[in-house]
């Protein structure tokens, strides 16, 4: 069974590049026609999708958040992975990655979910 | 970008009782071609990560009770839970995924 696993460190310095890592165990990136996504929610707050990577390497990314992300796949490590650079308090967020439940598609409902991480932005 | 617009944003219903959820989109959401509705409906309780519920606007996830149905079409949905149950307590989402993802901005709701 799929899971996805999100890490990373739960503290960042304004000014400084968030970096996390979705480890995917059960499936295999290398030969998946699945897309995944990282979406991000402050403490008390709604969800924010951030981006998406499809299984050909294209990259989507939410427009209020394009300049400063970057999301890549490891396929050695099994890991799709979200950089966020020039990070601000409004970064602060549990951030998750997910993946649709069709593959092929780059965007569909989101079936499987980690179980996220708490980043906090603080000096 | 298409903007989700959830209502209420709070609900309270007693034990038993019908909750209902709406959401708009600010375009529509069903694509022509395949006539589906890209919306789906999730559930989040404390701590947890959402959890998929309707797909295609009105498709219950494997797993999910028959008390939750989702209907609508174009940029009109709703949410129904038919008889409340104490864990059915959570903020719940419709997302579209039509173009990209948007998330409305959730409903909470409660046991009156």
């Amino acid at each position: 069974q799929l899971q996805l696993q999100e890490s990373g460190p739960g503290l960042v310095k304004p000014s400084e590049t968030l970096s996390l890592t979705c480890i995917v165990a059960g499936d295999s990136i290398r030969s998946s026609t699945y897309s995944w996504g990282w979406i991000r929610q402050p403490p008390g707050k709604g969800l924010e999708w951030i981006g998406s990577i499809s299984y050909s390497g294209n990259t989507y990314y939410n427009p209020s958040l394009k300049s400063r992300v970057h999301i890549s796949v490891d396929t050695s490590k099994n890991q799709v992975s979200l950089n966020l650079t020039s990070v601000t308090a409004a970064d602060t967020a549990v951030y998750y990655c997910g993946r649709p439940q069709k593959s092929g598609t780059y965007y569909n409902a989101l079936d499987i979910w980690g179980q996220g991480t708490m980043v906090t932005v603080s000096s | 970008d298409i903007v989700m617009t959830q209502s209420p944003d709070s609900l309270a219903v007693s034990l038993g009782e019908r909750a209902t959820i709406n959401c708009k989109s600010s375009q529509s959401v069903l694509y022509s071609s395949n006539n589906k509705n890209y919306l789906a409906w999730y559930q989040q309780k404390p701590g947890q990560p959402p959890k998929l519920l309707i797909y295609w606007a009105s498709t219950r996830e494997s797993g999910v009770p028959d008390r939750f149905s989702g209907s609508g079409s174009g940029t009109d949905f709703t949410l129904t839970i038919s008889s409340l149950q104490a864990e059915d307590v959570a903020v719940y989402y419709c997302q579209q995924y039509y173009n990209s993802y948007t998330f409305g901005q959730g409903t909470k709701l409660e046991i009156k």
